[in-house]
């Protein structure tokens, strides 16, 4: 079963900012939300994570809801490069790392 | 820093051939994994391993076989090439079990 559930594509324009939805409600107390974004067909990029505060970095906010039940990744100022497929994942923190990417969505900026 | 280094890019095989996928990283992390993604797809776990000597199956280990006899490389195997297995195939690697994952850029095989 899958543990997270995006949409499949959304469109956000240049400049704008660009929220993206996911929910994740069987999560589990020691149990992180990951973002990656695929640019193309090239290698998936880490973004950000969180556990159950909000999160920001260079690149993206992150802000994940009271009950731990879903999250939004908002890149703030949308550009043509933003335009990717981005995934959401939940894993757990020591033990293996075995990163479980699901079809993720595909953001389209449109200029 | 070179991160994770995959070659070949581009590979072609014939049905039944055997070839072996190398992945190399020099930031000294412990985890190591591979990946294939079909198209339209998302990825999709191989093998993985948590550190030198330790190896262990993902989702789709059947046909690959995997060894770690080093930090730094993680080759994937494949044993008698077959047409379902035409993907492209990702290696990452982290530090700890937690920690953010980085990627190579692929190799994109095709057995005809």
């Amino acid at each position: 079963d899958a543990k997270t559930t995006q949409p499949p594509s959304m469109d956000c324009a240049e400049g704008r900012a660009a929220n993206l939805p996911c929910n994740h409600s069987t999560i589990s107390g020691n149990e992180y939300v990951y973002w990656y974004r695929q640019i193309h067909s090239q290698g998936p990029q880490y973004i950000i994570h969180g556990l159950k505060n909000n999160e920001t970095n260079e690149m993206a906010s992150l802000i994940i809801t009271e009950d731990r039940k879903s999250s939004t990744l908002i890149l703030p100022h949308a550009t043509l490069r933003d335009t990717a497929v981005y995934y959401c994942i939940v894993e757990g923190w020591g033990g293996y790392q075995k990163v479980t990417f699901g079809t993720g969505t595909k953001l389209q900026v449109i200029p | 820093n070179a991160g994770v280094t995959q070659t070949p890019k581009f590979q072609v095989l014939k049905t039944g051939q055997s070839m072996t996928l190398q992945c190399a990283q020099d930031m000294n992390h412990e985890y190591m994994s591979w990946y294939r993604q079909d198209p339209g797809m998302g990825l999709r776990l191989i093998h993985y391993s948590v550190g030198a000597g330790i190896t262990d199956q993902g989702e789709v280990p059947n046909g690959y076989n995997v060894s770690r006899s080093t930090t730094e490389d993680f080759p994937l195997r494949l044993l008698s090439a077959a047409p379902s297995q035409t993907s492209v195939y990702f290696c990452a690697s982290s530090y700890s079990g937690g920690a953010s994952a980085f990627f190579g850029q692929g190799t994109r095989l095709t057995v005809v």
